[in-house]
């Protein structure tokens, strides 16, 4: 079936510090990934995505690259701000269908 | 609204108690979306309407979960003879067709 598997948290980095967290992924054929975004107190907000291999989601400094060779989907950021601190899940949408596969999440913590 | 509405924010239920969740989309929206999300965990898909057309419920756990939204804009989720298991966050989403989702704030559950 369709999985989702990310980094386990939280993780908890200092400001400026260069993120990564992993995410990767079961499913067949060519799914779409995302990466949503909950702040605290807030909903889920799409971060970023990518629709096919090798493409690149960018989004608020975040990257991340569709790997289809190592079905994988990592966050990276280059300099993290505390404002970044947030829950991030990685998701997945299989083509053709409407609903959304998501990760366990990841806690992120930025200290000043 | 300016974005999907929850209502209640909080709901607290003795076991065996029925209950209903209410969603409010944003307007003009087709798809819409109930998710449960348990804690420390990554939103688990319930259901999908498109307008008022019930397409996929797979995900409801069992017979005690019904969703409904009779004017293809509202919609509520209703859980009866309520269980511990039932506790969790209970998140809507909505869309135009095969657009970008918005997700509200949630209602979060808590079954005694």
């Amino acid at each position: 079936g369709n999985s989702v598997t990310q980094m386990e948290g939280p993780v908890t980095l200092s400001e400026e510090a260069f993120l990564t967290i992993n995410c990767t992924y079961t499913a067949t054929g060519y799914p779409s990934l995302f990466w949503y975004v909950q702040y605290p107190g807030e909903g889920l907000q799409l971060l970023l995505k990518a629709t096919k291999a090798d493409d690149k989601g960018s989004n608020k400094g975040f990257e991340a690259t569709y790997r289809k060779e190592t079905t994988s989907f990592h966050l990276e950021k280059g300099s993290v701000q505390v404002s970044d601190s947030a829950v991030y899940f990685c998701a997945l949408q299989r083509q053709g269908a409407q609903k959304l596969v998501f990760g366990q999440g990841t806690r992120l913590t930025i200290n000043p | 609204g300016a974005g999907v509405s929850q209502s209640p924010r909080y709901k607290v239920a003795k076991r065996g108690q029925d209950v209903a969740l209410r969603c409010d989309p944003i307007s003009g929206h087709v798809s819409l979306f109930w998710y449960q999300q348990a804690l420390g965990q990554g939103p688990e898909f319930l259901t999908y309407f498109q307008n008022e057309a019930q397409l996929d419920k797979s995900g409801l756990p069992s017979d005690r979960f019904f969703a409904e939204r009779p004017e293809g804009s509202v919609s509520t989720l209703k859980i009866q003879r309520t269980q511990q298991e039932d506790s969790a966050v209970y998140l809507c989403a909505s869309s135009r067709l095969g657009e970008k989702l918005f997700f509200g704030s949630g209602t979060q559950l808590s079954v005694l």
